[in-house]
């Protein structure tokens, strides 16, 4: 099956910096993809939908300027976590639709300190 | 809006037993339902759906029916081996005019199962 790849698999980082992660289809391409999030025995909340070559759609409540997503081509998007608080530690992951279903990545695990 | 309601976990079996996870949903119109497994350290992968009322999925001993009358998507295994400890969650989507692709999935909580040998 399509494979979604995610890197880095776990980072961490101080408040106060910012942190990139890609999400990259590996065998197909993806106009679309998604950015979840997952707080610990919960559910994966969707945070936006990422379109290649347009800006992405945020569900309410995230905060578009410090969640920036660019999804440059068709196998790239990337989540950038800006100026992070501790709060914003949490298990990032991405899926994209390849031929009539959507694939995750394995996630990303961020921890700020 | 739509949501997904799964039966509270965590679930801990003995190998060979029978597994059912109840799942309930809401929404505005008919919507495609999904499984989804995620196993310790991956993400997630597709289990089985169902796309219309009285369709059941099945996928590796894994059964699910779409039951309209009681928006309803249960999961069932007969008998569950060790291999099947995992995370299951339960979602809805809808799809696109052309009915090739879906938009977003609206997952519930997610159901934490254990098999023991």
């Amino acid at each position: 099956g399509a494979v979604v790849s995610q890197h880095p698999s776990r980072v961490i980082c101080k408040s106060g910096t910012s942190v990139k992660i890609e999400c990259r289809s590996l065998d197909f391409q993806a106009t679309t993809m998604f950015w979840y999030r997952q707080f610990p025995k919960q559910s994966l909340m969707l945070m936006a939908t990422s379109n290649e070559g347009s800006k992405a759609t945020y569900e309410q409540g995230v905060e578009k300027d410090k969640f920036l997503i660019n999804h440059a081509s068709l196998t790239l998007s990337t989540l950038t976590v800006t100026s992070a608080h501790p709060e914003d530690s949490s298990f990032y992951i991405c899926s994209a639709y390849g031929e009539y279903e959507q694939y995750f990545g394995p996630g990303t695990r961020l921890t700020v300190t | 809006g739509n949501s997904v309601t799964q039966m509270e976990g965590p679930v801990t079996l003995s190998e060979e037993a029978f597994l059912t996870i109840n799942c309930t949903y809401t929404a505005t119109g008919y919507p495609s339902l999904f499984w989804y497994v995620q196993y310790p350290g991956e993400g997630l992968q597709l289990l089985l759906k169902a796309t219309k009322a009285d369709d059941k999925g099945s996928n590796k001993g894994f059964e699910a029916t779409y039951r309209k009358e009681t928006t309803s998507f249960h999961l069932e295994k007969g008998s569950v081996q060790v291999s099947d400890s995992a995370v299951y969650f339960c979602a809805l989507s809808f799809p696109n005019a052309g009915g090739t692709s879906y938009g977003k999935l609206t997952f519930g909580q997610g159901t934490i199962l254990t098999v023991h040998p």
